[in-house]
């Protein structure tokens, strides 16, 4: 069965230092999205992707962060500059088509600022 | 901005039993909801879901009610099996391609 897979699974950084997450979505799927989970928090959306484009993002998702698919199947997630907040775990997730609004998620990134 | 919240943090079934999983909404413009399931070091994974037009959809085990007047929906799991203990997230979507999450309810079943 297609899975979503992300890239590390676990990276450790200093403050102020750049981190890019990988993702692979799903081959066939259009839509993409980035959320993250503060230990002990509700999954946060990020932002979602679709037509190479950026189609929504919240109030989180500032110039810090940026997103890209730089080659038709990797999705990534930069953090310019990063914080001590930043400590979440990282999801990416993707969905298949215009009128089925369950998305596949991939097993997360656990981002550690120090 | 807690637009979706799940009120219980955690719940405990005995395995054969109903587990009834709770979540309240404030948002009217939402046009879909969705269940998820998270087990530990993993993604969430869909489980259910139910449009906005609908007060209820079922899939063997699983059941959401959605009570529009009452912004406020239900994941029924009829019987509960240790396999089914998890963390689950209630979802809605508001138009356009967002989504708000629950905090999220810790299930579990105890044989």
């Amino acid at each position: 069965e297609p899975e979503v897979t992300q890239t590390p699974s676990h990276q450790v950084t200093q403050m102020g230092q750049e981190v890019i997450l990988r993702c692979v979505p799903i081959s066939n799927h259009l839509y993409f999205y980035w959320y993250r989970q503060i230990l002990g928090q509700k999954v946060e959306f990020l932002v979602s992707f679709y037509n190479n484009e950026i189609s929504e993002k919240s109030e989180i998702f500032d110039d810090q962060f940026s997103v890209e698919r730089p080659d038709g199947s990797n999705f990534t997630l930069k953090i310019r500059s990063t914080k001590l907040e930043d400590s979440a775990m990282y999801f990416c997730a993707s969905r298949g088509g215009h009128t089925s609004y369950e998305q596949y998620f991939g097993p997360g990134t656990r981002l550690t600022v120090t | 901005d807690q637009q979706v919240k799940q009120n219980s943090p955690s719940l405990s079934v005995q395995e054969g039993r109903i587990s009834i999983l709770n979540c309240d909404y404030t948002n009217s413009m939402f046009d879909y909801f969705l269940w998820y399931k998270k087990y530990p070091a993993e993604g969430p994974t869909f489980l259910i879901s139910i449009s906005s037009i609908k007060d209820k959809n079922e899939d063997g085990r699983f059941t959401v009610f959605l009570n529009k007047s009452a912004k406020h929906l239900s994941l029924h799991i009829v019987p509960s099996q240790p396999g089914d203990s998890a963390v689950y997230f209630c979802a809605a979507r508001r138009g356009g391609n967002q989504f708000y999450f629950g905090t999220g309810t810790s299930l579990t079943v105890i044989p």
